[in-house]
This record gives structure tokens, C-alpha cells and sequence, in this order.
């Protein structure tokens, strides 16, 4: 059974607005989530993270918020760029353990 | 500059042959991974390491083996390559919380 999901597999964003991009997760015992950005045929590259002692972290662009209450994250983007379309994975671990990942939502801005 | 690397980025090979994925990093970490991505999927633990001489099997059930002599270096190999091995396989490795990736090998078995 998947620990964290990304129940929505694509998201289509108009330049300039907001892009958020969902993650739930299972287990409670998760301590720290991250987001990473893919394109094909690349490795994920690190966005930005939050430990479970916080409900947001932002960063430029970014704020990760985080509802342990739901089981819940998300990731903001704002203002979404055209350069921003990719893959954008949730991640989670539980004390330093390996990430559990997410399958994904794949990102569209136009302009 | 990429602190970890992987060789080959892509790599075509016929069915039975023998295939050693590498992966290097220069960070010093002592956590290393080994992830299977297919497109539209999540990416699933294959293989870790937390340090020297320790390996471990993942999530996902894999035919491939791993080795971890050197702390920068976590070889993964497969003995007999089959078409269901096609895939994308990130390397990846750790300090605490600090995971970096690899740009990843696309293996296709043929």
C-alpha cells in the first residue's frame, strides 16, 4: 500500500498564477518531507523540505505547508514560470530512513 | 558541478548479458541509494547502503545485486539482463536529511 500519494497526475497552470501541488501520506511516523523536481531521463533535483516541527517552509518561490493533523502537504509555487513544467515528486522519511516516494504530478505551465 | 555521478546515462543491451551499473560521489556520505523509476510511477527502493561492507534490499524486489567496498563507490549488477529490467535506475546518497541524485541510467533490454 502507498505510504505517500499524488493523487492528482498533472496539473495545467497559465504563467504568472499560482501552481499547488498536493501529497498525502499514511504514516504518522514520517518526521521530514521533501519535494524534488524532475525532468526525463534526469535524476530528481531537491526543491525544498519541511520537518514535521513545522507547518511551513518557504523558499523564493516555494512554500511547502505541512497539516499533520490531515496527513497532508503541499507545495506552492508562486508566480509559476513556463521553465517550472516537470515532475514534481513528494518524499518522506522516518528518522533518517530511506525517502518513500510519491508517483508524482507532472507540472504544465503555459504562457 | 555534479558531486554523483553514473555511468552509462543510457545504455541498450541484449537479453542474458551480464550489466554493472556505476555510481561515484565525492561528498563523502556514508547513506547511498539505489531507486527503479518507470514513467508515471513513483521511484522504488532497490538497494541501500549506510556505510562500508553494509548493504541492504529495498521495497521493491529486484534480480540486481549491490556491492560496497569503497565509501564513494555503489556498483549495482545485474548477473542476467531481461527485457522486464528496462528501466530508468537513480543512484542517489545522503548526510542526514541532504539527499542527492545521480542523473540516472535508462537501461533497455533487448
Amino acid at each position: 500500500d502507498q505510504q505517500v500519494k499524488q493523487n492528482s497526475p498533472s496539473l495545467s497552470v497559465q504563467e504568472g498564477r499560482i501552481s499547488i501541488l498536493n501529497c498525502d501520506y499514511t504514516n504518522s511516523m514520517f518526521d521530514y518531507f521533501l519535494w524534488y523536481k524532475k525532468y526525463p531521463a534526469e535524476g530528481p533535483t531537491f526543491l525544498i523540505s519541511i520537518s514535521s516541527i513545522k507547518d511551513k517552509n518557504e523558499d523564493g518561490r516555494f512554500t511547502v505547508f505541512l497539516n499533520k493533523s490531515a496527513k497532508h502537504l503541499s507545495l506552492h509555487i508562486v508566480p509559476s514560470q513556463p521553465g517550472d513544467s516537470a515532475v514534481y515528486f513528494c518524499a518522506a522519511s522516518e528518522a533518517g530512513t530511506a525517502l518513500i516516494f510519491g508517483k508524482g504530478t507532472t507540472l504544465s505551465v503555459s504562457s | 558541478e555534479a558531486d554523483i555521478y553514473q555511468t552509462p546515462r543510457y545504455l541498450v543491451i541484449g537479453t542474458g548479458k551480464k550489466i554493472t551499473l556505476e555510481c561515484s560521489q565525492t561528498m563523502g556520505h556514508d547513506k547511498m541509494y539505489w531507486y527503479q523509476q518507470d514513467p508515471g510511477m513513483e521511484l522504488h527502493l532497490i538497494h541501500y547502503s549506510y556505510g562500508v561492507n553494509s548493504t541492504e534490499k529495498g521495497d521493491l524486489s529486484s534480480e540486481s545485486t549491490v556491492s560496497r567496498i569503497r565509501t564513494e563507490h555503489f556498483p549495482l549488477t545485474l548477473e542476467s539482463a531481461r527485457p522486464s529490467h528496462t528501466s530508468q535506475y537513480l543512484c542517489a546518497s545522503s548526510d542526514t536529511y541532504g539527499y542527492t541524485f545521480g542523473s540516472g541510467t535508462r537501461l533497455t533490454v533487448v
